[in-house]
């Protein structure tokens, strides 16, 4: 058990609709990160936070937006769903700054999202 | 983006086997990490490299960070069945934005 939690662990929804995903990070963490696990694309990073402020940004699409809230915890918005956003969405957490040196990235069970 | 390759795609070896796998970027990265993923987990770090040349062992796994700071390899020694699970490669240009290699597959047969 990494200490990260992510609900809800499964997700079916259909296309054009928006889904909110929420990650707890390890206590003490201040950093969360999004990825994106698919079959056709491999495990991608989306986007970081540190400390309730967006600190970098992988391959997030437009349609699909995060924020972290004082209580550390972070949540993906995915909206306009498409067949091709099925997937396995990872949150991470570590406990540095971007650009301090390699935290370790302690990684969530995951979301797994089918859009039908 | 940056693009890693990862070989091999996957290997089915006899327990007890030494497994041998490698990564190669086009680009340099400060860091290269080995992260392993069974089925319905999170990715979980098995070792982390932070200089070139570096050579690191984690007990039965060995790593190494390429000279060139383009590549990594990872080798598992004696495998035994419960090493089966899917090994990722990333390397962190800085920042901690990682990047993944498509991972590979690694089926024990015991």
């Amino acid at each position: 058990d990494s200490g990260v939690t992510q609900t809800p662990k499964h997700l079916i929804t259909a296309t054009g609709q928006r889904v909110t995903l929420r990650c707890s990070p390890r206590s003490g963490d201040l950093s969360v990160y999004w990825y994106q696990q698919s079959l056709d694309q491999g495990l991608q990073f989306l986007i970081q936070y540190y400390n309730g402020e967006e600190r970098a940004k992988g391959n997030i699409l437009e349609r699909f937006s995060a924020q972290q809230f004082p209580d550390l915890h972070s949540e993906l918005n995915l909206s306009s769903l498409e067949l091709g956003d099925s997937a396995l969405y990872f949150c991470a957490s570590s406990e540095g700054e971007t650009g301090t040196g390699f935290y370790e990235q302690y990684f969530g069970p995951g979301t797994r999202l089918t859009v039908t | 983006g940056q693009q890693l390759n990862q070989s091999p795609q996957s290997m089915f070896i006899q327990e007890g086997e030494d497994v041998s796998m490698n990564c190669t970027s086009s680009s340099i990265f400060n860091t290269w990490l080995w992260y392993k993923q069974d089925p319905g987990e999170g990715p979980v770090l098995l070792i982390a490299l932070y200089k070139a040349g570096e050579l690191t062992s984690n007990g039965r796994l060995t790593a190494q960070f390429g000279i060139t700071r383009k590549d990594s390899f990872l080798n598992i020694s004696a495998s035994i069945p419960s090493d089966v699970g899917i090994y990722f490669c990333a390397g962190d240009e800085y920042g901690n934005k990682l990047v993944f290699g498509a991972g590979t597959i690694l089926r024990v047969k015991s």
